[in-house]
């Protein structure tokens, strides 16, 4: 599996935007960017995920490089609930498990 | 449904013991996955089922552990003669058959080898 690299940590303030770096020099054609996030003591949830295009949904937004070797994770209003460690994750294949690495560990101050 | 479910919760066990936890993922998901995760440190992949059938162990899998998913519904992962090294979260998560699906996951089983 491709790797990936990720800050060990960011800080943010509570309503301001968030935007989570993650590098994959390596990653194939067929490679999907996965973000999950895991809150204190809870497991990993599905934030977002993303081939090419730039994706939307209701928890955040995926930007992928056009040369896809790095994506950004953009929380658009940070709130304390937001604090988590955040994962960037690359799969290629259908039902493989996920591969975890340390991941950006995000606080929120109010 | 509520999601992936596990149990127990919590589990302090002496070393040498064997422990058995048990994963009921959310109904109709084919797929089903085991992750062990210690302070500080991400998931890490133990093993998965597509339905019945077990697919792929991680290397992490010694000889001690040992799961199944019999009638490809709820899943069981049982340690034997358990270690202090053992002490970590197990962590279940299923997902729908089907291209890049969300993996949903449970709480997890936090295990304590004293």
């Amino acid at each position: 599996d491709a790797k990936t690299t990720q800050p060990n940590s960011m800080e943010s303030n509570e309503e301001e935007p968030v935007h989570l770096p993650c590098n994959h020099s390596t990653i194939s054609g067929t490679d999907y960017i996965h973000w999950y996030r895991q809150l204190p003591s809870q497991g990993p949830e599905y934030v977002i995920h993303g081939l090419t295009s730039n994706v939307n949904n209701r928890m955040a937004s995926l930007a992928i490089a056009e040369d896809r070797k790095s994506s950004t994770l953009i929380l658009h209003r940070a709130t304390l609930r937001d604090a988590a460690v955040y994962y960037c994750i690359l799969s290629n294949q259908a039902g493989t498990a996920l591969i975890f690495g340390k991941g950006t560990t995000l606080s929120v101050s109010s | 449904d509520t999601g992936v479910s596990q149990d127990p919760r919590h589990k302090i066990t002496k070393r040498g013991q064997n422990v058995t936890f048990r994963c009921d993922p959310i109904s109709e998901h084919n797929r089903l996955y085991w992750y062990r995760q210690t302070l500080g440190q991400g998931p890490e992949f133990l093993t998965y089922f597509q339905n019945e059938a077990q697919l792929e162990k991680s290397r992490l899998l010694s000889d001690r552990f040992s799961a199944e998913r019999p009638k490809g519904s709820f899943s069981t992962l049982e340690i034997q003669r358990t270690e202090q090294g053992d002490s970590a979260m197990y962590l279940c998560a299923s997902s729908e058959t089907g291209d890049r699906t969300e993996a949903f996951f449970g709480q997890g089983t936090r295990l304590t080898v004293v």
